[in-house]
């Protein structure tokens, strides 16, 4: 079965500071798809990135960084020079054949940025 | 703005009453995907639909249903309504090809009194 877990039910750092958000994953499938999406206080889902399974080059985009590793099942971010804007609930999201494309969620981390 | 629409954006029912939710997908994208965000069980997945046809079915309840128009909107139907079918409804859409990404509309708030 499918399993996305992220460990981390609330965070708080105050601004400027790094912080990492963590995600394990579980599937039998050798082709998937991992994902991180953002729910801000307004409660849309924002899509941030996705990364699928043969590809474990590490992503930067802007603040924002993903590390992908298959050998600990493991699909980290990290968010440098936080800002306020970020304070959200960050859900990792895991796709594969196996689940029949359906997206399964982690129960998500709720990150608190402290001006 | 992900292009994905849905409406209504808030919906204040009784129980035992039956409620319609709609969401139209972005151009070209042909699967629509309908989750459930609840405090209790988190984001779960309801039901795909691709092109007209379902897809897959995750933990959708019997008095709940889908379908998809010839126009690639789709609607979720929700009937004989109990308190803890409130929650929130977001669709997503992807071009259904295989795997690729599925953007998410604002979702619709559902209370159930």
């Amino acid at each position: 079965a499918q399993k996305v877990t992220q460990a981390q039910t609330e965070i708080s750092v105050v601004e400027k500071e790094d912080v990492t958000l963590d995600c394990v994953y579980e599937t039998r499938d050798t082709t998937y798809y991992l994902f991180w999406y953002k729910q801000p206080p307004s409660g849309e889902l924002v899509f941030l990135i996705r990364r699928n399974s043969f590809d474990e080059q590490n992503e930067i985009s802007g603040r924002y960084s993903w590390n992908f590793q298959k050998s600990t099942s493991s699909f980290n971010f990290t968010i440098t020079a936080s800002q306020v804007v970020d304070s959200a609930v960050y859900f990792c999201a895991l796709e594969s054949n196996f689940g029949n494309e359906k997206l399964t969620f982690g129960t998500g981390t709720r990150l608190t940025i402290i001006p | 703005d992900s292009g994905v629409t849905q409406t209504p954006k808030h919906l204040i029912t009784a129980t035992g009453q039956r409620v319609t939710l709609r969401c139209s997908p972005r151009s070209g994208d042909l699967s629509v995907y309908w989750y459930q965000q609840s405090l209790d069980q988190g984001l779960q997945f309801l039901i795909q639909y691709y092109n007209g046809e379902e897809r897959a079915k995750g933990n959708i309840l019997e008095r709940f249903s889908a379908q998809q128009f010839p126009d690639l909107h789709s609607e979720l139907n929700l009937s004989s309504l109990e308190l803890g079918d409130s929650a929130l409804y977001f669709c997503a859409t992807s071009s259904g090809r295989y795997q690729e990404t599925q953007y998410f509309g604002p979702g619709t708030r559902l209370l159930v009194l």
